[in-house]
């Protein structure tokens, strides 16, 4: 099966802005999708498709995609972006429909 | 309000089995693939297995595969898990997710609040 990549860890400045990527060869296929996830919290969906944010998503948070990387930037973060962030993505890499996460970026806001 | 309340996690013995339950609310049911997303203890999120809407197309990761069925009642609006031979590594928080299918691809849109599974003897 497939592998998303993405940095350990990546620190901001309050109300700077951060890119966080996701590598891997199922992101040639498929679109990544971005999920924030706090402490002791479930994870939520903060951006999906091209560029696609669900409801109640603040707009600071935007995705993008070249090749095999797939992008998450937050412009202008704020103390409560602090969170792991995973990318994931279908993999239809072992003949079947799968879902395959990437290894989380912890974003630390300074 | 979609929401996904997971249930039915504890402590079991390797070998063991368990059942994990996620009850639907909030939206069509019927309508939606259901995923099993599971986190270990200080790691990283997991896909464990996939059914489609009808239960026609069921998918697990490699790591799971022969050991849990996935399993929906769209009567109930409930969604199962059946985890057997458990091992020490399947410990972890098991999520239920709904599937997002949109115009170019699929998503994790709603989260239940996870249930913790937790083998060892």
């Amino acid at each position: 099966s497939s592998e998303l990549t993405q940095d350990p860890a990546v620190s901001v400045a309050l109300g700077q802005t951060v890119r966080i990527t996701c590598q891997g060869d199922s992101l040639r296929s498929y679109y990544a999708s971005w999920y924030q996830q706090k402490p002791g919290q479930a994870p939520v969906l903060v951006i999906y498709g091209k560029n696609n944010r669900p409801s109640g998503i603040p707009d600071r948070f935007s995705g993008s995609s070249s090749g095999n990387t797939a992008s998450l930037t937050i412009t202008g973060a704020q103390a409560e972006d602090e969170a792991d962030y995973y990318c994931n993505s279908r993999d239809s890499s072992g003949n079947h429909l799968n879902y395959v996460f990437g290894t989380g970026t912890k974003v630390t806001v300074l | 309000e979609v929401q996904l309340v997971e249930s039915g996690g504890g402590l079991v013995k390797p070998g063991g089995s368990l059942r994990l339950s996620c009850a639907a609310s909030g939206f069509t049911f019927s309508s939606y693939s259901m995923n099993w997303v599971r986190q270990a203890p200080g790691k990283g999120l997991e896909w464990v297995s996939s059914i489609s809407s009808s239960s026609s197309y069921i998918y697990y990761a490699d790591s799971v595969k022969g050991r849990f069925t996935i399993s929906r009642d769209n009567a109930k609006n409930s969604l199962y898990l059946q985890m057997n031979s458990l091992r020490a590594e399947d410990t972890a928080v098991y999520y239920c997710a709904r599937d997002l299918r949109y115009s170019s691809g699929w998503s994790l849109d709603y989260w239940g609040q996870g249930t913790l599974v937790t083998v060892s003897s």
